[in-house]
């Protein structure tokens, strides 16, 4: 079974600082993964989505990388603001189709 | 485009009543999930549907769970009796196809006292 990790549990940093999110999987034969977004009681929103033929996808001050290889997938925060924190899930697509995340990573901005 | 439409968005029961909830997903989407989240942890799958048809419900505990896709659209997720280990946030995605992503809803928040 596909197990994700996503280090560090928690994170904060001071506005303005930029970070990386790290997350890792055990089976690489995965067709995609996807970082996604999750505020306090609400559902999660999608933020980026690496097709497994690609190496990295940017949107704005995000970047994600992955390394299908090695297992593992980074996801990149520019000039971080205190609108950034939230629950970072990634999560990979394998095989059935299914999703199979990480406990997340809880960031906090500080201004 | 609409996203994906869940509700009721929270529900308190008392423990061994009857809990249901409720999906729409967005328009033109054939894959439909069901998603447990527990505090602190990631989503685990409950329930995939392709269509009309659930093909991977390894993870629901039938016992108490049920669901079902009529037409292959909307979805309803069940639960009876409730326990207080089924609180938890129920979340619904749909996805158009593998390779494409998943869209999720906004959860229904289930206490169970």
């Amino acid at each position: 079974k596909q197990e994700v990790t996503q280090i560090p549990a928690a994170l904060s940093v001071p506005e303005g600082e930029n970070l990386v999110l790290n997350c890792s999987f055990t089976d690489s034969a995965i067709y995609n993964l996807q970082w996604f977004r999750q505020d306090p009681g609400k559902g999660l929103t999608s933020l980026l989505l690496i097709q497994s033929s690609q190496r990295e996808q940017t949107s704005g001050r995000l970047n994600a990388s992955l390394d299908k290889s090695s297992g593992r997938s980074t996801l990149y925060i520019a000039a971080s603001q205190p609108g950034d924190s939230a629950t970072y899930l990634c999560a990979v697509i394998g095989g059935a189709n299914n999703l199979f995340f990480g406990t997340g990573t809880r960031l906090t901005v500080i201004p | 485009e609409a996203g994906v439409v869940q509700s009721p968005r929270y529900k308190i029961i008392e423990k061994k009543q009857p809990v249901a909830f409720w999906c729409n997903p967005i328009s033109g989407h054939n894959t439909l999930y069901w998603y447990l989240q527990n505090l602190g942890q990631g989503p685990e799958l409950l329930i995939r549907y392709e269509n009309e048809e659930a093909v991977d419900d390894s993870q629901l505990p039938k016992d108490r769970f049920s669901a079902e896709r009529l037409k292959g659209v909307d979805s309803t997720l069940k639960i009876q009796p409730a326990e207080l280990g089924d609180s938890a946030v129920y979340l619904c995605a749909s996805s158009l196809e593998t390779g494409y992503g998943y869209t999720f809803g906004s959860g229904t928040r289930l206490t169970v006292v």
